[in-house]
């Protein structure tokens, strides 16, 4: 168990609908990254929060948005769902020694769009 | 994002075999990292590499971070069923805080 929570663990929706991932990273941990997973691209970074603010963005659609809270918990929103959203979502949230950052994932959201 | 090159896709491998793995990219990395992923399960860390000719050990898995800064390699040694898996390679530059990740390579023990 990494310590961080994701939320839903699985979720069917159709296309054209909107959902949101939930992810709470681990005690302490104020950066959050937000990944998908697909068969066919492999794991691409999408985002990164860090003590509320964006920090960095990867491969994120405009479709796509994200933001972490004051509690540090951070929710992905994925609107107009396409078919190709289908994928493993995952967060990650990190831990910093002296100049070193590890980064720890989530057990993953599974998104099916049918 | 930078994609890393890691080989082999996918291997088949005797129960008591060692298992070697490694990743290369054109691009400068400072830090490796190496994770296992069981199915439907997010990635879990196995070693973290942060300095150039680092070799460290976890149990029966060894990792070393490239010379060049460009590769890094992880050997499991006297291989079990539990080992089956998919394993990660991920670098971090300097200048960026994400992950750029390898393909993985899917390892299947028989017994």
């Amino acid at each position: 168990d990494s310590g961080v929570t994701q939320t839903p663990k699985h979720l069917i929706t159709a296309t054209g609908q909107r959902v949101t991932l939930r992810c709470s990273p681990r005690s302490g941990d104020l950066s959050v990254y937000w990944y998908q997973q697909s068969l066919d691209q492999g794991l691409q970074f999408l985002i990164q929060y860090y003590n509320g603010e964006e920090r960095a963005k990867g491969n994120i659609l405009e479709r796509f948005s994200a933001q972490q809270f004051p509690d540090l918990h951070s929710e992905l929103n994925l609107s107009s769902l396409e078919l190709g959203d289908s994928a493993l979502y995952f967060c990650a949230s990190s831990v910093w020694t002296g100049p070193q950052e590890t980064q720890y994932f989530g057990p993953g959201t599974r998104l099916l769009v049918l | 994002g930078q994609q890393l090159n890691q080989s082999p896709q996918s291997m088949f491998i005797q129960e008591g075999e060692d298992v070697s793995m490694n990743c290369t990219s054109s691009s400068i990395f400072n830090t490796w990292l190496w994770y296992k992923q069981d199915p439907g399960e997010g990635p879990v860390l196995l070693i973290a590499l942060y300095k150039a000719g680092e070799l460290t050990s976890n149990g029966r898995l060894t990792a070393q971070f490239g010379i060049t800064r460009k590769d890094s390699f992880l050997n499991i040694s006297a291989s079990i069923p539990s080992d089956v898996g998919i394993y990660f390679c991920a670098g971090q530059q300097s200048n960026d805080y994400k992950l750029s990740f390898g393909a993985g390579t899917t390892v299947t023990v028989r017994a």
